[in-house]
């Protein structure tokens, strides 16, 4: 079956840094995408990793170990407007087009 | 320039009543995915088109959920005899190729309430 896990929420400070884990057990796999969502808005794309490693944009990084079935999201110098759903979703291998979301990681920012 | 637009914003119906849902994607995007997504939760994959084919509609959840893309750009998701579990916002995305790899782009969404 597909699954992908994520922690439910989080909360750090302004101006530091946060790392939302997530597991994945799919069929195959094509890449691994970050999307963020504020509440009431539509996702924004973040980042995609289809190689292991870790792509740096910004003050936004995502890790990829296709091994281990595993990503992190990695933001650094945290601001208020990050406080938002962090939504992990991977395309399977699977002869199709879907892309399988989690069910994203609410993270709220204090001053 | 524009992205993908989304009419109604929401919308409120009777169980057992005829829906319709337009998605407008960005311009000469080929790629076009219809999602919903339940309070809480991620989006869930209902169907992808290419051009103006269904090319992947295992995600709709039977058979009165049904969408079409006659020309390629505008399409519309239509639900037929609602039930009170439809509830949920439904999110159009576009991109530009479509694939498995291409960066989707979404829309604002139609929150369908059916009381």
């Amino acid at each position: 079956g597909q699954n992908i896990d994520q922690p439910t929420e989080m909360t750090a400070t302004e101006g530091a840094i946060v790392q939302i884990n997530c597991t994945y057990q799919t069929s195959g796999f094509n890449g691994l995408f970050w999307y963020q969502q504020h509440a009431g808005e539509a996702p924004t794309f973040l980042s995609y990793n289809v190689l292991d490693g870790l792509e740096e944009k910004g003050r936004f990084s995502s890790f990829l170990s296709r091994s281990k079935g595993y990503s992190y999201l990695l933001l650094k110098e945290l601001q208020m407007k990050d406080s938002a759903s962090y939504l992990c979703a991977v395309s399977p291998n699977t002869g199709g087009f879907k892309t399988i979301f989690g069910a994203g990681t609410r993270l709220f920012v204090k001053a | 320039g524009a992205g993908v637009s989304q009419t109604p914003s929401n919308k409120v119906t009777e169980k057992g009543k005829y829906v319709e849902l337009r998605c407008d994607p960005i311009s000469g995007h080929t790629a076009l995915y219809w999602y919903r997504q339940s309070l809480g939760q991620g989006p869930e994959f209902l169907i992808y088109f290419q051009g103006t084919g269904a090319a992947d509609d295992s995600g709709l959840p039977n058979d009165r959920f049904f969408a079409v893309r006659p020309e390629g750009s505008v399409s519309t998701l239509k639900i037929q005899r609602t039930e009170r579990g439809d509830s949920a916002v439904y999110l159009c995305a576009s991109s530009l190729n479509g694939g498995n790899t291409d960066t989707q782009y979404f829309g604002p969404g139609t929150r369908l309430t059916v009381l």
